[in-house]
């Protein structure tokens, strides 16, 4: 079974630049999750969610960050504009079960803002 | 406000030895906690869920302990190895209705040959 595929892996910007991120979800999996984990912290929960629908997004900052996930598969994570304080690693996550009881981790993009 | 505390120092051990982390939290009524390893450059890896009726969860050398009235999690690792070395992140999913997944910060576990 193929596991939670992100790109890319690496990103480097300059504040005010605007960057994407994607990530495609297990085969059949409802729940998709983007979290942001800054160095030294754990992941903090951006938006999630069900199908194509938005279940949570209360830790998103909805001025700069925005996420869709069109048809219930992909998903992509947009921020724009970029500021110093987005350096992070975006960690993008799967699971079958609303709640998410186990979820399945993408390798994470770690994006680098100048 | 809702807390999850971990040790945020990191925890050396000897192969061979039992490692313990400690997950405390406050404000919460968790529905169940989770134990997941993060490896550096690498997304978290689910380990072990044990739910808010339940005392104690093994899995191979891994056990797990939920104590709802002190609001605590042990996480242990017997004979540890080398390859164990990774940060632990508990989590937790609050009760009742739709409740997100909290992560902890993390501890750093380095098992010294």
């Amino acid at each position: 079974e193929a596991g939670v595929a992100q790109s890319p892996r690496y990103k480097i910007i300059e504040k005010r630049q605007s960057v994407a991120f994607w990530c495609n979800p297990i085969s059949g999996h409802a729940t998709l999750y983007w979290y942001q984990q800054i160095l030294g912290q754990g992941p903090k929960l951006l938006i999630q969610f069900q199908n194509n629908g938005v279940v949570d997004d209360s830790q998103l900052p909805k001025d700069r960050f925005s996420a869709e996930r069109l048809k219930g598969v992909d998903s992509t994570l947009k921020i724009q504009p970029a500021k110093l304080e987005d350096s992070a690693v975006y960690l993008c996550a799967s699971s079958s079960k609303e709640g998410g009881e186990t979820q399945y981790f993408g390798p994470g993009t770690r994006l680098l803002v100048l | 406000s809702q807390k999850i505390e971990q040790n945020s120092e990191a925890l050396n051990i000897q192969e061979g030895k039992t490692a313990t982390l400690t997950c405390n939290y406050t404000n919460y009524s968790p529905a169940y906690l989770q134990w997941y390893r993060q490896d550096p450059g690498r997304g978290p890896v689910f380990l072990l869920l044990i739910r808010e009726n339940e005392k104690e969860k093994r899995k191979e050398r891994l056990k797990v302990t939920f104590d709802t009235t002190l609001k605590q999690s042990l996480f242990h690792i017997t004979a540890s190895q080398p390859a164990d070395s990774a940060t632990s992140l508990c989590a937790l999913r609050g009760g009742g209705g739709y409740q997100k997944v909290t992560f902890g910060t993390g501890t750093k576990l380095q098992v010294i040959p």
